[in-house]
């Protein structure tokens, strides 16, 4: 089925640890991002990019790193994890925006990462 | 400057009952998109809805309409005959028409009650 996929659904690291959070679509969107969202919050912007070799800063970038070497994936890297980056993952894609096939879906979100970190 | 606030942290409601969640923008785009989101307690984020910013026409899809206004900033979502199934937390999101960052509120939990 075409959608957003993410792995893992659920993960625990120690203070300290890194890992990377992976993002693929088949969809062929150009544009691709990562949210977090915690309780109260809404989701807010970490990364995101308009096209394969393309990224820049959302609002709450530190900690994360992200590339984006071809059209269908987008991974997010946390370089040494902290407690405070405890909280749930959305990758979303969609296309570039003003273009006619954008018009009526908005973003597709993948089904998300919730990350603990101790 | 862009913001979203939905007021409105949760709402319960019995079975049958209409209910409207409320949403509120802050935007110095002229042009830009308004959106609705469910999240059902299976966590993934499901598209309702996406508005224009010059297309006032109120829409009506089965229980679901919403209701938008430029002059108040507001693009409203009712639920006509709750369902336990609407049972959700509901986002609404701003997005300038030229950029693709969206601007989700915080928001609302609705509590369907049988």
């Amino acid at each position: 089925n075409a959608g957003v996929t993410q792995t893992p659904k659920f993960q625990v690291l120690k203070t300290g640890q890194s890992m990377t959070l992976q993002c693929a679509q088949d969809m062929n969107h150009e544009y691709m991002s990562w949210y977090r969202q915690d309780p109260g919050m809404g989701l807010r912007l970490i990364h995101y990019s308009v096209g394969a070799g393309i990224t820049d800063q959302g609002e709450v970038p530190n900690g994360y790193n992200v590339s984006r070497s071809t059209t269908e994936d987008f991974p997010l890297r946390l370089l040494s994890a902290a407690p405070s980056q405890t909280s749930v993952y959305f990758c979303a894609s969609s296309y570039l925006p003003g273009s006619r096939t954008e018009a009526s879906y908005g973003y597709t979100f993948g089904s998300g990462t919730r990350l603990t970190v101790v | 400057a862009q913001k979203v606030t939905q007021a409105q942290t949760e709402i319960s409601v019995v079975e049958k009952e209409d209910v409207t969640l409320d949403c509120v923008y802050e935007t110095r785009d002229t042009t830009y998109y308004l959106f609705w989101y469910k999240q059902p307690p299976s966590g993934e984020l499901v598209f309702l809805i996406r508005r224009n910013s010059f297309d006032e026409q109120n829409e009506i899809s089965g229980r679901y309409s919403w209701n938008f206004q430029k002059s108040t900033s507001s693009f409203n979502f009712t639920i006509t005959a709750s369902q336990v199934v609407d049972s959700a937390v509901y986002f609404c999101a701003l997005r300038p028409y030229n950029f693709n960052k969206f601007y989700f509120g915080s928001g609302t939990k609705l509590n369907v009650k049988p």
